[in-house]
């Protein structure tokens, strides 16, 4: 079964640092792109980040631009989001998804590690 | 960045009636080589969002035929034939074409 398990999430005070894991498991992941769409509590979604197959190409929402740094280990099949810097609006649940290429379209997610920066 | 706009924004459905919610987005997402990069996602109650149509059309794998999806350019719309109890949390559209992926507001259905 294709599954994504995400850690790391919990309470970080403002301008901190936060590191968010995504083990994979069921597929091949070095195959597929992945990415980070985060959720603010009873808000709609957000697209954080995408990396490649590779690592070689990696892209941002503005908001987290220069503060969150996306990255992966295809041999521990595992996806990382860094985090620094943090602000109260990024507050959120971080949901690890597999990302299709071609097609452009999340066909697998995690349950989501909740974020709160607060102090 | 595409704006993506969401309509209704609430939908209570009865039963084994049907639903439809319309997405517009602010720029065309028709690539050139025919493809409208737009998605639905359905975010159940306490879950993660699951992907229910990609490419404006293509019923992902396991996806009741009870979902279809149409429209091209900037209007998109998801349509439940027949609405079940199953069906009930927020859909979402999101358009793929250009970084940043950008999300509608979402959609709650519930049932009558």
């Amino acid at each position: 079964e294709e599954e994504l398990l995400e850690s790391g999430g919990g309470l970080v005070q403002p301008g901190g640092s936060l590191r968010l894991s995504c083990a994979a498991s069921g597929f091949r992941f070095s195959n597929y792109w992945m990415s980070w769409v985060r959720q603010a509590p009873g808000k709609g979604l957000e697209w954080v980040a995408n990396i490649k197959e590779d690592g070689s190409e990696k892209y941002y929402v503005d908001s987290v631009k220069g503060r969150f740094t996306i990255s992966r280990d295809n041999i521990k099949n595992s996806l990382w989001l860094q985090m620094s810097s943090v602000r109260a609006g990024d507050t959120a649940v971080y949901y690890c998804a597999r990302y299709r290429i071609p097609g452009n379209y999340f066909d697998c997610w995690g349950q989501g590690t909740l974020v709160t920066v607060s102090s | 960045d595409i704006v993506m706009t969401q309509s209704p924004l609430s939908l209570p459905v009865t039963p084994g009636e049907p639903a439809s919610i319309s997405c517009r987005s602010s720029q065309s997402l028709l690539h050139s080589n025919g493809n409208n990069y737009l998605d639905w996602y359905l975010q159940k109650p306490g879950q993660s969002p699951q992907l229910l149509i990609y490419l404006g059309s293509t019923r992902a794998s396991g996806v009741p035929d009870r979902f279809s999806g149409s429209g091209s350019g900037s209007d998109f719309t998801l349509k439940i034939s027949r609405v079940e109890a199953e069906d009930v949390g927020v859909y979402y559209c999101m358009q793929a074409l250009q970084s940043p992926i950008t999300f509608g507001q979402g959609t709650r259905l519930d049932i009558k």
